[in-house]
Order: C-alpha cells, then structure tokens, then sequence
C-alpha cells in the first residue's frame, strides 16, 4: 500500500475555499485515490475517489496531477460544519476472493472559524 | 440500500472480563468486513478484514479477535479485556474498490 503524507490540521473561515493536500510518492499504476471525512463520535464517510485529472461532484472537488504523487482535496465554501477529520487514502481494486486493507493513515484536522 | 448495524453503542466493562462487539451488514452480499479500533484524539487502527465466512486476517497481534459465522455478521471479541483496549470501536464493509462504510461505532471503556 502505499504511504500518504498529510499536514496535521488546517485552520480556514467560514465561506472560503480550503485546499487539503496528500503526498503518495510511491503510489502505483493500479492505485486510486480516495477521500473521507469523519466528525468526533462517528465513523468515516467516503466524499470521492478518482484516478487522474480532476472529479467533482456535490461535495467536493479532487485534483491529481499527472504524475500522481499527490492529490488536493478541494472543499468550496467551507462552513462551520466542515470541521472534521479528512483522511487521504490510496490503494488498488481488490482482487476477486481478497480484501482492501483499507488503511488510514493520521488525517488532516479542518478547523473553520466563524 | 445498503445498511451497517454496529451495536452496542457505548459500553463500559471491568478489566478482564469478556467482551463481545456485533455488527451486521444489510442489502448486500460477500461483503468485505472490516474492524477498526480509534484511540481518543488517534487515527484509526485496522484491526481485522474478513473476505467471507470463516476467513479473517489480523493485522496487529493483541487481546482480540474476530469471527464472521455469517456472510454478513463480523464479530469482535477478548477473552479478557485490559486496560490498553478502550477506544471506538468501528465496523465497516468495503465496496470493490476503495471505496467503504462505517457503523456509527461503539464506545468502549475499560475500567
């Protein structure tokens, strides 16, 4: 699997677009890169995947660039309710009969201040 | 659509007594089954991923183990708790792909 680096926390305001990026260096040919949020006393949510260039939908955008060693996770207009964990996660499909490890690494805390 | 049950929600249990976690996954079949274990302020813990019945993988030697007696039911379990096992407790099931869904977790304390 391969390794993902993400900064600690992130402080943003109300209305701003924050920028969440993940380092994976070693990712591989087969690997996709995904994205979850989790709020205190939950477990995480799945916000989007993708495998190159860009993919949006309702909630957010990701960016990844052609090379693939990292990926930014993109949160337009942030509001208070947006503060959580978000956790960058890169691995291939399974193989039929296994499983995805599905390890998460330490995450990014996003604090949005009022 | 597919749903994850995880139960109990909170529990508190003296050091060394047994300790038994359920979760069920509905509205789908042969999922992957994960247990992850979240230390307070931590990152989450893989603990074990089952790929059907009878077939489960540790990822970590410690005082738990886990079972999955029916395609869609994976269970958690110690023989007798120690302190160091508090923590949340998360269940999930994973799409193919990379793609997975948590229990809303349970809250175990050992006193």
């Amino acid at each position: 699997l391969a390794k993902t680096t993400q900064p600690i926390s992130m402080d943003s305001y109300e209305g701003q677009e924050v920028n969440i990026t993940c380092s994976h260096n070693n990712i591989a040919t087969n690997d996709y890169i995904t994205w979850y949020q989790q709020f205190p006393s939950q477990g995480p949510r799945f916000i989007i995947q993708g495998y190159k260039t860009k993919v949006t939908n309702e909630v957010a955008s990701l960016f990844i660039p052609a090379d693939r060693k990292s990926s930014t996770l993109s949160l337009p207009r942030v509001s208070l309710s947006d503060t959580a964990v978000y956790y960058c996660l890169v691995g291939d499909k399974p193989l039929s009969g296994s499983a995805r490890q599905l390890t998460f690494g330490s995450g990014t805390q996003l604090t949005v201040l009022p | 659509s597919q749903t994850i049950h995880q139960w109990p929600a909170t529990l508190v249990q003296p050091v060394g007594s047994p300790l038994s976690l359920e979760c069920t996954v509905e509205g789908t079949s042969n999922p992957n089954l994960y247990w992850y274990r979240q230390a307070a302020g931590r990152g989450l813990q893989l603990l074990f991923y089952s790929v059907g019945i009878g077939q489960i993988s540790s990822e970590v030697p410690q005082n738990l183990s886990a079972s999955r007696p029916q395609d869609r039911q994976f269970i958690l379990s110690s023989k007798k708790l120690l302190l160091s096992d508090s923590g949340f407790y998360l269940c999930a099931w994973g799409e193919q792909g990379f793609r997975a869904f948590f229990g809303q977790g349970t809250r175990l304390t050992v006193v």
